[in-house]
């Protein structure tokens, strides 16, 4: 057990629609980590959250955002979803802003239909 | 941007065999890492390595750290069954002039172990 939850494990939708992916950090982490895996593009990096503010940015589309709540849980917001969107979406996070991402959520399959 | 290039793509073994794969780059990285992805399962750390040449083990597993920075590889001695999933090389860089690193992920080797 990594410690860190993610929440939903599977989510299926449709195309257009917006939805929001749930990760919370393992406890004592201030880091928080999303990456996208898919087939084609392997484990992508979306963005980091250090304590509430957003600290990189990596390959993350417009149309994603996310936000990390005084509480340290973050969310990633999909929204206008296409095809090319189904994925898991992992969540990873850390102690520091500068440590890599040590420990991985089991991930949020998302089906776009 | 950055790239990893791993290999090899899969591997279909026997119990008891070494393996060995690896991971090249054109570019420099800070740190190296290793994970292994079991399905339905995040990827767990399994060696980190933080200086050119270093080696390092945990358990039946061995990975170096290359010389030029470009470079990493993972041996797993006397494979078993549990050995099976999806292995990745990721290399860590911190963004210069800034506070933050990016982790950037090989395409991963599949390995399968036959009894």
């Amino acid at each position: 057990d990594s410690g860190v939850t993610q929440t939903p494990k599977h989510l299926i939708t449709a195309t257009g629609q917006r939805v929001t992916l749930r990760c919370s950090p393992r406890s004592g982490d201030l880091s928080v980590y999303w990456y996208q895996q898919s087939l084609d593009q392997g484990l992508q990096f979306l963005i980091q959250y250090y304590n509430g503010e957003e600290r990189a940015k990596g390959n993350i589309l417009e149309r994603f955002s996310a936000q990390q709540f005084p509480d340290l849980h973050s969310e990633l917001n999909l929204s206008s979803l296409e095809l090319g969107d189904s994925a898991l979406y992992f969540c990873a996070s850390s102690v520091g802003p500068r440590d890599q991402p040590q420990h991985f959520g089991d991930g949020t399959r998302l089906s776009i239909l | 941007g950055q790239q990893l290039n791993q290999s090899p793509q899969s591997m279909f073994i026997q119990e008891g065999e070494d393996v060995s794969m690896n991971c090249t780059s054109s570019s420099i990285f800070n740190t190296w890492l290793w994970y292994k992805q079991e399905p339905g399962e995040g990827p767990v750390l399994l060696i980190a390595l933080y200086k050119a040449g270093e080696l390092t083990s945990n358990g039946r597993l061995t990975a170096q750290f290359g010389i030029t920075r470009k470079d990493s590889f993972l041996n797993i001695s006397a494979s078993i069954p549990s050995d099976v999933g999806i292995y990745f090389c990721a290399g860590w860089v911190i963004a210069g002039g800034t506070s933050y690193g990016k982790l950037t992920f090989g395409q991963g080797t599949i390995l399968t172990v036959h009894p």
